[in-house]
């Protein structure tokens, strides 16, 4: 079933490691997107994707760092995970100009402690 | 840039009674409006799309160019209406500018 895909969606991880956050689409979307969320609180947009090659930072200064290698694959990696990075992390994919807007995945909880 | 409003950070009906959801947005040209939903422990997904001027789960939403609002309305509030709401808008690029949402709480 065409779908964005989201793993893990829990994880709790201590000071100082290395994650990534996978992000998978099969709609052939072009375009994606990662939003940080509190909770029940609004998202930030932390990183972007127009394309292969293609990422851009969004609106929220984020230490995380994205690829876009393949049209599908959109993961977000934390070099050095710190307390402050413990949010839920949502990815989103769109067509140019799609009349449904966003699709979202399901999001990562992630607790760093 | 444009922005979207929210004023509401939270709003809570009784069941039985009309839902009006509000959202303004700042844009000069020809927008595209959008209501998102986020139930508890689901994603969020789309709701309502202005130019679709259709009814969802009995919500509605016009777009009022003049105002400059997209309010979401409901005549009769359920109680599994309970959920985020956010308003975005989409100016002219491929990205969404979303409100900061309206958490509706419905009392039974």
């Amino acid at each position: 079933e065409a779908d964005i895909y989201q793993t893990p969606r829990y994880l709790v991880i201590g000071t100082g490691k290395k994650i990534t956050l996978e992000c998978s689409q099969t709609m052939g979307h072009d375009k994606m997107y990662w939003y940080q969320q509190d909770p029940g609180m609004e998202l930030h947009l932390i990183h972007y994707s127009y394309g292969v090659n293609s990422t851009e930072k969004g609106d929220l200064s984020s230490e995380s760092t994205v690829s876009r290698i393949r049209t599908e694959h959109f993961p977000l990696t934390l070099e050095s995970a710190r307390p402050s990075h413990t949010s839920q992390y949502l990815c989103a994919s769109s067509e140019t100009r799609g009349l449904n807007g966003y699709t979202f995945g399901s999001g990562t909880r992630l607790t760093v402690v | 840039a444009q922005r979207v409003t929210q004023p509401e950070k939270l709003l809570s009906v009784f069941k039985g009674a009309p839902v009006e959801l509000k959202c303004n947005y700042s844009y000069s040209g020809s927008p595209e409006l959008f209501w998102y939903v986020q139930y508890s422990r689901q994603r969020l997904q789309l709701l309502l799309r202005h130019i679709s001027r259709e009814s969802i789960k009995g919500f509605t939403a016009d777009l009022n160019k003049g105002e400059t609002s997209f309010h979401l309305k409901k005549p009769f509030a359920q109680e599994e209406d309970s959920a985020m709401y956010y308003c975005a808008l989409r100016a002219g690029s491929y990205q969404l500018t979303f409100g900061k949402g309206t958490k509706l709480s419905v009392i039974p």
